[in-house]
């Protein structure tokens, strides 16, 4: 049971270097979501996805950007990483709009 | 935008007593979920609890259960007969109903339990 993929768990980043995460769930979820982790802070939303196509800005979306052209894939792009951008990142996926999320175990990004 | 408040950002607990941790919302919707996810060392988030607003009463799994009081927009939870594998950052959550509150989870910034031997 993989549920949900993230690749890749850690990377380090120089200023102004791109990236990508990939995000991949195997559930057949509708919904997908990437989240940030800093300390003290909590999980802040991202960006989101309610289907293959879609996607909408959560709470900190500048300096991101996401696509979902497959269902079961969410990738997150980072065009010029920034050190603000250092913090864990968390994919989650639901079934449901009333459900619980199911999450990646998390890549941490450093940016230097 | 609905806010969702964990006043205790650390907590200590000894093994095998009972320990509260404390959770409070701000919601205009009548319906909606509450959550309480677990993160160990690990990294990993694991669901604890769910408690849907409309129920009554209030949730069970195992050790762990929640105080919801609807009227005070609180959620609590109560975790018996600690366990060491019980130290973990606890996230509240939040997840509406209607509009783009049902799309998405908010999460309350955290209370690291840490459980006495």
């Amino acid at each position: 049971n993989a549920g949900v993929t993230q690749t890749p768990k850690f990377r380090v980043l120089k200023t102004g270097q791109s990236m990508t995460l990939l995000c991949a769930q195997d559930m057949n979820h509708e919904y997908m979501y990437w989240y940030r982790q800093d300390p003290g802070m909590g999980l802040r939303l991202i960006h989101y996805s309610v289907g293959e196509g879609t996607t909408a800005k959560g709470e900190v979306p500048d300096g991101y950007n996401v696509s979902r052209l497959k269902k079961q894939n969410f990738l997150l792009g980072l065009e010029s990483a920034a050190p603000s951008q250092t913090s864990v990142y968390f994919c989650a996926s639901s079934y449901l709009s009333i459900g619980e999320l199911f999450f990646g175990e998390g890549s941490r990004l450093t940016v230097l | 935008a609905q806010t969702v408040t964990q006043s205790q950002p650390e907590m200590s607990v000894q093994e095998a007593e009972t320990v509260t941790l404390s959770c409070t919302y701000d919601t205009s919707e009548s319906d909606y979920y509450l959550f309480w996810y677990k993160q160990p060392p690990s990294r990993q988030m694991i669901l604890v609890i769910r408690q849907e607003a409309y129920k009554q009463q209030n949730a069970t799994e195992n050790r762990f259960s929640v105080n919801f009081q609807k009227a005070a927009k609180s959620f609590s939870l109560k975790i018996s007969d600690s366990q060491l594998g019980d130290a973990a950052m606890y996230f509240c959550a939040y997840r509406g109903t209607s509009g783009a509150g049902s799309y998405q989870l908010t999460f309350g910034k955290g209370t690291k339990l840490s459980v006495i031997p």
